[in-house]
């Protein structure tokens, strides 16, 4: 089945440090989503990527997809405590998946000491 | 609006005892999933059902079953618990397409 390998699995950094979790697919994707789960909450979707080479930017978040749709990176610049929390990419593959079935990858979780 | 709405938050049983976890969403949302998560495991799809009258399996669905009651509710029931399906368990909702997913708070499950 599909497979979305995620790392790190855990990073911590001191709060101003820059933070980057890489997504991988060994198939092509037709779009990727991004979610957030703070300690103790749910999942909480930040962003989907669709095209080959986007990038999209939410303040300090950078998010993008690789030209070959296999790959995804979250990029935070200069981290506050408030970042806190496990990084979770989610593919959607480009053939053969039910529509709206997520594929997970295992998480990054990023401590930030203040 | 509430959004996802999952029941109970919180649950002790004992091995071999069922339980049925309620999931129900009022976003008119055609696709609904059960994930269960474990540490270091991510999300993991237990069941999911994409449209109201549909099921299918997921990637872990051994000892457990789902009942799409309607639109609005996807159930997930444990027949017979045992320690291994100790975890926190997700319902969510998303539109069609490939819309995003939206969470419940999850329920903390615990098999003796």
């Amino acid at each position: 089945g599909q497979q979305v390998m995620q790392i790190p699995q855990y990073q911590h950094v001191q709060e101003g440090e820059d933070f980057t979790t890489y997504c991988n697919s060994s198939t092509t994707l037709s779009n990727i989503q991004w979610y957030k789960q703070r300690p103790g909450g749910h999942p909480v979707f930040l962003i989907q990527l669709v095209k080959s080479g986007e990038v999209k930017k939410q303040k300090r978040l950078t998010f993008q997809f690789g030209e070959a749709k296999k790959n995804s990176s979250l990029h935070i610049t200069a981290t506050q405590t408030t970042d806190v929390g496990t990084y979770f990419c989610a593919a959607i593959p480009d053939r053969g998946s039910t529509l709206g079935r997520l594929y997970f990858g295992r998480g990054t979780q990023l401590t930030v000491w203040p | 609006n509430a959004g996802v709405t999952q029941t109970p938050k919180f649950q002790v049983l004992k091995t071999g005892q069922s339980m049925t976890l309620q999931c129900a969403q009022d976003m008119n949302h055609n696709s609904m999933y059960w994930y269960r998560q474990d540490p270091g495991m991510g999300l993991r799809l237990i069941y999911y059902s994409a449209s109201e009258g549909t099921t299918d399996k997921g990637e872990v669905p051994n000892g457990y079953n789902v009942s799409r009651l309607n639109k609005r509710e996807f159930s997930l029931r444990l027949e017979s618990a045992a320690p291994s399906q100790t975890s926190v368990y997700f319902c969510a909702s998303s539109g069609t397409g490939y819309q995003p997913q939206h969470f419940g708070d999850g329920t903390r499950l615990s098999i003796l």
